[in-house]
C-alpha cells in the first residue's frame, strides 16, 4: 500500500522569504500523480500544484514549485516570496495512475505560518 | 468563490437525529466524492460517484447514506451517528477519469 509522509508538522517563514515543505512517499508503482493541496482557515482544499511521475521536469505555478526526485520518492514544495495569504495547512497527496478514482492518499499535513 | 458549494457549513446533531449534507458543483464535472477529515487522521475517501452511479464505498458504516440525483448534486444522509463521527466532511468533484479533484469548503459536523 502507498503511504505519504510529511515530517514537518509546523513550519514558519518570514514574509517575502522562501520556504520548502517536505514530502516523501512509498510506492511500488512507476506511474502516479503527486499533488500539493493548501487548506486555509476556510477549510477548502485548494490545489496548488500537480506533478505526473512520468514527467522529469519539475512542475511550477507562479511562486510555487516542486522538487520531484522519483528515485528518492521525494516531492517537496518550494514557496518563493512568501505572502501572508500563504499561511495554511499544506497537504501532500498521491494518486495511482489509472487507479481507484478519487483515492488520493494524503499526508498528515504541514501547518505553515507566515510572519510579517 | 468555489465551484463546489457545500451546505450547511456547520451542523450540530444528536445521536438520534436524521440530517443531510448537501453538495453542488458548478464545474460541469461528472464525478463527485465525499471525504472525511478528522482531527488526527489524514483525509479519507468515503464514496465515489461517476455519472450518478456509486462506484466506490470505502467500508463506510451504513449510518452514512449517500445520494447522487444528478451529476451536479450529491447528498450525504446522516442517521444515528456516533460522537466519533464528528469531523469535517468535504465534497469534491472532477471529470470522470480525470486526475485533478476540486474540493468544497466542507461541512463541520458535531455529534452530541
Amino acid at each position: 500500500a502507498q503511504t505519504v509522509t510529511q515530517s514537518q508538522p509546523e513550519m514558519s517563514v518570514q514574509e517575502a522569504e522562501t520556504v520548502t515543505l517536505s514530502c516523501t512517499y512509498d510506492t511500488s508503482e512507476s506511474d502516479y500523480y503527486l499533488f500539493w493541496y493548501k487548506q486555509p482557515p476556510s477549510r477548502q482544499m485548494i490545489l496548488v500544484i500537480r506533478q505526473e511521475a512520468y514527467k522529469q521536469q519539475n512542475a511550477t505555478e507562479n511562486r510555487f514549485s516542486v522538487n520531484f526526485q522519483k528515485a528518492a520518492k521525494s516531492f517537496s514544495l518550494k514557496i518563493s516570496d512568501s505572502q501572508l495569504g500563504d499561511a495554511a495547512m499544506y497537504f501532500c497527496a498521491y494518486r495511482s495512475y489509472g487507479g481507484s478514482q478519487g483515492n488520493l492518499i494524503f499526508g498528515k499535513g504541514t501547518k505553515l505560518s507566515v510572519k510579517p | 468563490e468555489t465551484g463546489v458549494t457545500q451546505t450547511p457549513r456547520h451542523l450540530v446533531m444528536g445521536m438520534t437525529n436524521k440530517k443531510s449534507l448537501k453538495c453542488e458543483q458548478h464545474l460541469g464535472h461528472n464525478a463527485m466524492y465525499w471525504y472525511k477529515q478528522s482531527a488526527k487522521k489524514p483525509l479519507e475517501l468515503m464514496f465515489v460517484y461517476n455519472f450518478k452511479e456509486q462506484t466506490e464505498n470505502n467500508s463506510v458504516p451504513s449510518r452514512f447514506s449517500p445520494e447522487c440525483p444528478n451529476s451536479s448534486h450529491l447528498f450525504l444522509h446522516l442517521h444515528t451517528l456516533q460522537p466519533e463521527d464528528s469531523a469535517l466532511y468535504l465534497c469534491a468533484s472532477s471529470q470522470a477519469g480525470g486526475n485533478t479533484i476540486y474540493f468544497g469548503e466542507g461541512s463541520w459536523l458535531t455529534v452530541v
